[in-house]
Formats: structure tokens, C-alpha cells, sequence
């Protein structure tokens, strides 16, 4: 257990509204990461942070956005849930050496 | 971009059994990790092998990076091993992990 924790762990929304998911840890880890699952296709990184306000991109990072104004806390907001962006939401932390670990997810679905 | 391929993508036995996973990956790697996901969806990391060979209880890991492959052996397979294995490589000063899509094992009683 690295600490990890979702919110919220499901949730429900309709298109066109924001969403903003919480990744929270309590072990200091500078690395953070958001990825998204889907039936077919494994894991695919969204975004990732490597400090407080240091943020980049991953292989699937439109319209996405990221915030961390703090090391415990890492956020991903949809501006505009839209009905693709259904998914379940993983954010990972990087432990020693260069392992990730994972928060329990958070299910998605946008009607 | 890095390809990763894993094999087979689904596999079914009977417990007790010993099974191979593979994983092929299309360019040089630095980090390689594999991930079990368990039927209630927690992904737990079972190793972190750019290279060589690590085991751990009835699991272990082999990667030949000059080959580009990677093997996780399950052995005498448990009902609690089911769920989806994933490989996951990184390449050279990047912090983007590419994943498999997985392999999917049953482990009947």
C-alpha cells in the first residue's frame, strides 16, 4: 500500500459538464501519474507530474487538464465530460526504483 | 512510438499448473514492469526487471533486453493468480510508461 487514495471512486455524469477527479498520497512521492483503462486497450498515460506545478503530457492527454499546487495532490479535470471519456481512471505514484503503484481507480461513465 | 505486445492474451488452467506470459516490446527499454490486476480491479506491481532475473515466491521474471522480451512464470497457478497480467516498458530519460493490453488468466479449481 503506497498511500494512494481516489475520490471520488464512482462516479456519474451527464456531457458537457466539468469533472474533476482527486489523487491523493501521504508518502511525499514527487512523481505522479493519471492514467485511463478501456476494454481493448491496457493502460494509456493521460498526464503526469514530477513536482508542484511541474506537469506534462502523455499519450492521451486531450481534453484533459492537470493541477498540483501540491506534492500530496494531483488533480484531472475534464472541462467538458464528453461520453468517450468514459473510463475507469487510474493515478499511479512512482516508488523506488522507477515503480509505479497504483490508487484503487475511479469509474467514470459520462451519459 | 514503443510497441508492446503481450501472449498470449488469454489463458485458462487448472490450479496447480505452471504458465509462461510473454511480453514483446519494439525498441530499447530502460524500465519494464509487470502488473497484476486482480478481478476487483487493484492493480498491484509484481516486479520492476529492465534486465535479468527476479523471483519472488512462485512468481518470477525474466527480461532480455538485447531480445527485447520479457517472461513472468506462474507457478503451481493459484485461483488467487486469475485476473490480467500486464507488461509495461519505458524508454531512455522518459517518464511514459506504454502497457500491454494484457494477458487474461483463469485459474479453475
Amino acid at each position: 500500500d503506497a498511500g494512494i487514495t481516489q475520490s471520488p471512486r464512482h462516479k456519474v455524469t451527464e456531457t458537457g459538464t466539468p469533472v474533476t477527479l482527486r489523487c491523493h498520497q501521504t508518502e511525499n512521492h514527487r512523481y505522479m501519474y493519471w492514467y485511463r483503462q478501456d476494454p481493448g486497450h491496457g493502460l494509456r498515460l493521460i498526464h503526469y507530474s514530477y513536482g508542484v506545478k511541474d506537469t506534462d503530457k502523455g499519450e492521451v492527454s486531450d481534453g484533459y487538464s492537470v493541477s498540483r499546487s501540491k506534492t500530496e495532490d494531483f488533480l484531472l479535470t475534464l472541462e467538458s465530460a464528453t461520453s468517450s471519456q468514459t473510463s475507469v481512471y487510474f493515478c499511479a505514484i512512482r516508488g523506488g526504483p522507477d515503480t509505479q503503484y497504483f490508487g484503487p481507480g475511479t469509474r467514470l461513465t459520462v451519459l | 512510438g514503443i510497441q508492446v505486445e503481450q501472449s498470449p492474451p488469454d489463458l485458462i488452467l487448472q490450479e496447480g499448473a505452471n504458465s509462461t506470459l510473454r511480453c514483446n516490446f519494439s525498441d530499447s527499454v530502460n524500465n519494464l514492469q509487470w502488473f497484476h490486476q486482480n478481478p476487483w480491479g487493484q492493480l498491484i506491481n509484481l516486479f520492476y526487471i529492465p534486465s535479468g532475473t527476479k523471483q519472488n515466491g512462485r512468481l518470477s521474471a525474466t527480461t532480455v533486453a538485447t531480445e527485447r522480451y520479457s517472461l513472468l512464470y506462474i507457478s503451481s497457478s493459484q485461483t488467487t493468480d486469475s485476473g490480467v497480467y500486464f507488461c509495461a516498458v519505458g524508454e531512455g530519460g522518459s517518464e511514459k510508461l506504454v502497457f500491454g493490453k494484457g494477458t487474461k488468466l483463469t485459474v479453475n479449481p
